[in-house]
């Protein structure tokens, strides 16, 4: 089984370019977070989405970031014109249903560099 | 509003030694807390999590939580501190929302 899916593991763009990162859930699971950890912080939630739906994005910065979760396909984080300081670790996790008793599973990120 | 205070950015410990990495948290309702840990370049790995059964909480690699609500803390322990527990640890907290509120992290350094 396997866990969450990320990709690129690593991204390097240069200023002004666009960024997608795309996160696979685990088998199973219909609710998909994005974080945001920038160097020495701790993670800050972006958004929550369940398939074609935003759920929550009030940690999404209100312009350049957008994120979908099609019905079919992985969840798309996409940064328009990107800056120095999208510069971090981005990370996707994944959780059967929205529970709170439910932890999220966690993918092994995609770092951006922006030059 | 929730939030997570982890005491202490960095803490080291000699092998063997007893490892207490400290979490307190505000939360106006009984939280859901999890502690996490990330290791060089990987994603987050869930330790042990509280969901409101038995205060002490028993995880993985023997690490332990114990729930004190009258101190609003969720420190994590382990008796006897190992080389491969050298890692990045987080506490988060989460309640009736959708969101996990996560520390800034504290990194444990385990001295040979």
């Amino acid at each position: 089984n396997a866990g969450v899916m990320q990709n690129p593991r690593h991204l390097v763009r240069r200023r002004g370019q666009e960024a997608r990162l795309r996160c696979s859930p685990m088998k199973g699971h219909s609710h998909v977070y994005w974080y945001r950890q920038l160097p020495e912080e701790g993670l800050k939630f972006m958004v929550y989405l369940q398939k074609e739906n935003i759920i929550d994005e009030s940690g999404m910065p209100k312009e350049r970031f957008s994120a979908e979760f099609p019905k079919e396909g992985p969840s798309i984080l996409r940064i328009q014109q990107v800056v120095r300081g999208d510069s971090a670790a981005y990370f996707c996790a994944s959780s059967p249903r929205g529970q709170v008793s439910h932890e999220q599973y966690f993918g092994p990120g995609t770092r951006l560099t922006v030059t | 509003a929730q939030s997570v205070t982890q005491l202490g950015s960095h803490v080291s410990v000699s092998e063997g030694a007893l490892v207490l990495l400290r979490c307190n948290y505000s939360s106006s309702v009984p939280p859901y807390l999890f502690w996490y840990v990330q290791y060089p370049n990987q994603g987050l790995q869930l330790l042990l999590k509280y969901t409101s059964a038995a205060t002490l909480v028993k995880g993985i690699n023997g690490f332990e939580a114990e729930f004190k609500k009258s101190e609003t803390s969720f420190h994590l322990t382990k008796p006897s501190a190992h080389m491969s527990d050298a890692a990045e640890y987080f506490c988060a907290v989460r309640n009736t929302g959708n969101q996990f509120y996560f520390g800034t992290g504290t990194s444990l350094t385990v001295i040979p």
